[in-house]
């Protein structure tokens, strides 16, 4: 059993509904995050969350609303979302996450198995 | 900045045949740690190895392993009598001021 579980692993969705993803984690960390993997690109990191706090927000477009309400939950809001946001949706874990400018701490990241989006 | 570059993009070998994934990294940090994932068709990224810059040992487990070299900034990866199931995309990273990936080597092994 992986240390971090993400729902659904399938969604379909059309333009104009509102889904969430799910992210929960059981390895005890503080930091979660969002990557988004599409095809032919490199895997992009969306959101960072530190003890419940995001820190790091890399120019996502507002139809993409992360939420954080534990350390170990992690949800991703997605409406009114267009046919190229479909991708893998990656959810991971790490014990923390430095500040900018920190000194790495060399942590593992761990990741979920995806959510797997299609917008049609 | 950090960039992590691994300029195959696809490697197809024949089963039983080693293949070796090419990893080169820039920091400007001194202190910085390396990784491999494994991601499966499936999806997940799973985690293989992490290695820091002051330990340069070369590393062994099972069929897979690592060779960290400084001088040239790399941390090449080999599997050794390659499998079928061996057959993923192989992401070499960097984590150092920020986590970095690189683009990833699609590894097929043919039977």
């Amino acid at each position: 059993e992986t240390g971090v579980t993400q729902t659904p692993r399938h969604l379909v969705m059309g333009m104009t509904n509102k889904k969430s993803l799910k992210c929960e984690q059981h390895l005890g960390h503080n930091a979660m995050y969002w990557y988004k993997q599409s095809a032919k690109k490199p895997l992009e990191l969306m959101f960072v969350y530190n003890f419940k706090e995001q820190t790091e927000n890399n120019s996502v477009p507002s139809r993409f609303s992360p939420e954080c309400p534990n350390s170990s939950h992690l949800f991703l809001h997605l409406h009114t979302l267009q046919p190229e946001d479909s991708a893998l949706y990656l959810c991971a874990s790490s014990q923390d996450r430095p500040a900018a400018g920190g000194l790495s701490s060399g942590n593992t990241i761990y990741f979920g198995e995806g959510s797997w989006l299609t917008v049609v | 900045a950090q960039k992590v570059t691994q300029a195959q993009t696809e490697i197809s070998v024949v089963e039983k045949e080693d293949v070796t994934l090419d990893c080169v990294y820039e920091t400007r940090d001194t202190t910085y740690y390396l990784f491999w994932y494994k991601q499966p068709p499936s999806g997940e990224l799973v985690f293989l190895i992490r290695r820091n810059s002051f330990d340069e040992q070369n590393e062994i487990s099972g069929r897979y392993s690592w060779n960290f070299q400084k001088s040239t900034s790399s941390f090449n990866f080999t599997i050794t009598a390659s499998q079928v199931v061996d057959s993923a995309v192989y992401f070499c990273a960097l984590n150092g001021q920020n986590f970095v990936f690189g683009p990833g080597t699609r590894l097929s092994v043919l039977p």
